[in-house]
């Protein structure tokens, strides 16, 4: 079985400053994959990011990067730059990679506001 | 537009209405899952189809909920006598499965249901 648990329900942060939004999670599997996903008011689901747990270096994709703590059992999502179109809900998934169906769990989600 | 799309975007019936929604994935995407998701919550899943065949279904699809993907392209998603609690999104998603280095998910925008 697979948990992720995001304790920020919201979060505020000013336009153009950093924000570090948290991700841990718990698995049996001992290879896995990590993903963040944007989701704004339309409702799509928008893929950011993603880690491998055998991945040498914490993954970048733009503004966006993850720190990963594989001790820790934590995958955080780093926003440089904030903008005001980052404003949305952003949810931490994983899926195990012995997992033939490619399904992923999902955590509870964080609400991020941009301030202007 | 080549992305997943689902219709209807929003549908609005009586308890113990049936209800149908429909999802077209990526085209060359052979794997296609449901999620739904209630409000502040992460998505959960519910089930997933590789071509035509129904793999795996989540405890969450109870007898009244049945999925098709007849042709291995799009699928549709049938709630029978529905209840209150049913309200939520319905989210589909796409995937290339096998090949694919990260596996993301590729959603639509959900189809939104309110019971009244």
């Amino acid at each position: 079985a697979q948990k992720i648990t995001q304790t920020q329900p919201g979060m505020f942060v000013q336009e153009k400053e950093a924000v570090t939004l948290d991700c841990t999670y718990d698995t049996s599997d001992p290879s896995y994959g990590l993903f963040w996903y944007k989701q704004p008011s339309s409702g799509e689901m928008i893929f950011l990011i993603y880690q491998g747990s055998y991945d040498q270096q914490n993954a970048t994709e733009g503004r966006y990067s993850l720190n990963f703590q594989k001790a820790r059992k934590s995958a955080n999502l780093v926003i440089s730059a904030s903008q005001l179109g980052d404003s949305a809900m952003y949810f931490c998934a994983m899926r195990g990679l012995n997992n033939a169906g490619n399904m992923l769990t999902f955590g509870g989600g964080t609400r991020l506001m941009v301030k202007p | 537009d080549t992305g997943v799309s689902q219709d209807p975007r929003h549908k609005i019936t009586k308890r113990g209405q049936n209800v149908t929604f429909r999802c077209d994935p990526i085209s060359e995407h052979n794997r296609l899952y449901w999620y739904r998701q209630t409000l502040g919550q992460g998505p959960e899943f519910l089930t997933y189809f590789q071509n035509e065949a129904q793999l795996e279904k989540s405890r969450l699809l109870s007898d009244r909920f049945s999925a098709e993907r007849p042709k291995g392209s799009f699928s549709t998603l049938e709630i029978q006598r529905t209840e209150q609690g049913d309200s939520a999104m319905y989210l589909c998603a796409s995937s290339l499965g096998q090949g694919a280095r990260t596996g993301e998910l590729f959603f639509g925008e959900g189809s939104r249901l309110t019971v009244l």
